[in-house]
């Protein structure tokens, strides 16, 4: 258990629509990393959040965006949501300026249909 | 363009066999080299390597960096069921999101007994 909880753990979508998931990061962590993992493939970095702001964005379109609460908790949106958006999304938390070592949720499986 | 390659996809064993999975990498600016767990959801740190030549160990789990030929493997010995799950080799580089991670596809092992 490394303390990063994720909901909801499934959820199914048809296309066109918005989604909401939502991560609370381990206690004393203030960083949230958001993956995406397609079948069959390694995670692919989203975009991280630190002090409430993004600070760093991987290859991803503008209808995913995301917020990071006071708390360090963090929310993963996307918008007008495609076929290709099905795929486990998880979250890590980590601190900021240490290293790399994330500790990752269980994810959200996100199917859309 | 960053990449991480590992090798092979996937692998069927039997209990108490040595495995061997590898990662290559090319990367600028790199800065370390991890390696995840992942059975169902949640990949789980087994290690972090930012040397050449230092070998890590935990158990029956042992990894090792190779900077100059841009590799890492990831030794397992006296292989147990509970060691099938996806091996993911993760690369962290310097510049950007301090914490994004580049992952390859992971390797699947099935440890039959």
């Amino acid at each position: 258990e490394t303390g990063v909880t994720q909901s909801p753990t499934h959820l199914i979508k048809t296309r066109g629509q918005q989604v909401t998931l939502r991560c609370s990061s381990q206690s004393g962590h203030n960083t949230v990393s958001w993956y995406q993992q397609a079948l069959g493939q390694g995670p692919q970095f989203i975009f991280q959040y630190y002090r409430e702001e993004e600070n760093g964005r991987g290859n991803f379109p503008p209808r995913f965006s995301g917020l990071q609460f006071p708390n360090y908790s963090s929310e993963l949106n996307v918008n007008a949501l495609e076929l290709d958006d099905s795929a486990l999304y998880l979250c890590a938390s980590s601190l900021q300026g240490t290293n790399e070592k994330l500790f990752f949720g269980s994810g959200t499986q996100l199917s859309v249909l | 363009e960053d990449k991480v390659v590992q090798s092979p996809l996937s692998l069927v064993v039997h209990e108490g066999d040595t495995v061997t999975l590898n990662c290559s990498y090319e990367v600028t600016n790199f800065r370390s080299l991890l390696w995840y767990k992942q059975e169902k959801k949640a990949p789980t740190f087994l290690f972090m390597l930012t040397s050449s030549g230092i070998e890590k160990k935990s158990g029956r789990l042992s990894s090792i960096l190779d900077k100059k030929e841009l590799f890492s493997i990831l030794n397992i010995t006296a292989t147990q069921t509970g060691d099938s799950a996806v091996y993911l080799c993760a690369v962290g580089t310097d510049g950007g999101a301090t914490n994004k991670l580049i992952f390859g596809t992971g390797t699947l092992l099935a440890v039959q007994p």
